[in-house]
């Protein structure tokens, strides 16, 4: 079944322990993007990658780092984990066809990260 | 920075009535637009996708159009059902831009 995967679904951590969110794809999809989600905010691009080692900063970078090493997975980092950084992220991903356009997201069905 | 406004932000409505749920956009440079589903705490889950050369999308009850040269996107879903009770958001690259641009969703109650 094509489908993004994020693990954990749910996560509560202290402040200041380093955490990874992993995400991965089966599609052969080069665009992967990391999104944060909170009430009244609307969904926020944290980082995008449009192929492997290529990574750029979204709306809301800070506090955050991603890598790209292998296409099918794109992993979000919080070196430092903060309280303000609670939230529900979503990972996503598309094909890019020629002159940048896309075929559509796929979604992960999301993590919810509690930092107290 | 583009954005893409989704109107209304909420709707309550009885079963059984048709819905326009209207999303527009503020440049008509488009590769295509995309209408999403949500559930609470959720992902979100891809209903219609309409690429640039298209006008409209149908699935089900479920038929989506896109007016580029007006920068809106339309969801109409017919005879609505409890079950559609979700928040609709729709995403497009806009602008010329390759990173799609979402809009905040319309929170829709359908109730019996």
């Amino acid at each position: 079944e094509a489908q993004v995967t994020q693990n954990p679904r749910y996560l509560i951590t202290v402040t200041g322990k380093k955490l990874t969110v992993t995400c991965s794809q089966n599609m052969n999809h080069e665009y992967m993007s990391w999104y944060r989600q909170d009430p009244g905010l609307g969904l926020r691009q944290i980082y995008y990658s449009m192929n492997v080692e290529v990574t750029d900063k979204g709306d809301v970078p800070e506090g955050y780092k991603v890598s790209r090493k292998e296409k099918r997975n794109f992993p979000l980092i919080l070196e430092s984990p903060s309280p303000n950084q609670t939230s529900l992220y979503f990972c996503a991903s598309s094909l890019v066809a020629p002159k940048g356009a896309n075929y559509g997201y796929t979604f992960g069905s999301g993590t919810r990260l509690t930092v107290v | 920075k583009q954005e893409v406004t989704q109107i209304p932000a909420a709707l309550s409505v009885p079963e059984g009535e048709n819905l326009v749920l209207n999303c527009s956009f503020t440049d008509s440079a488009i590769y295509n637009l995309q209408w999403f589903r949500q559930d609470p705490g959720k992902g979100l889950t891809s209903l219609l996708l309409i690429q640039s050369s298209q006008r409209e999308q149908t699935s089900g009850r479920l038929n989506a159009s896109l007016d580029k040269s007006s920068g809106r996107s339309t969801l109409y879903i017919a005879a609505s059902q409890p079950g559609d009770s979700a928040t609709y958001l729709c995403a497009g690259p806009v602008g010329g831009s390759y990173i799609p641009t979402f809009g905040r969703g319309t929170s829709l109650i359908v109730h019996p």
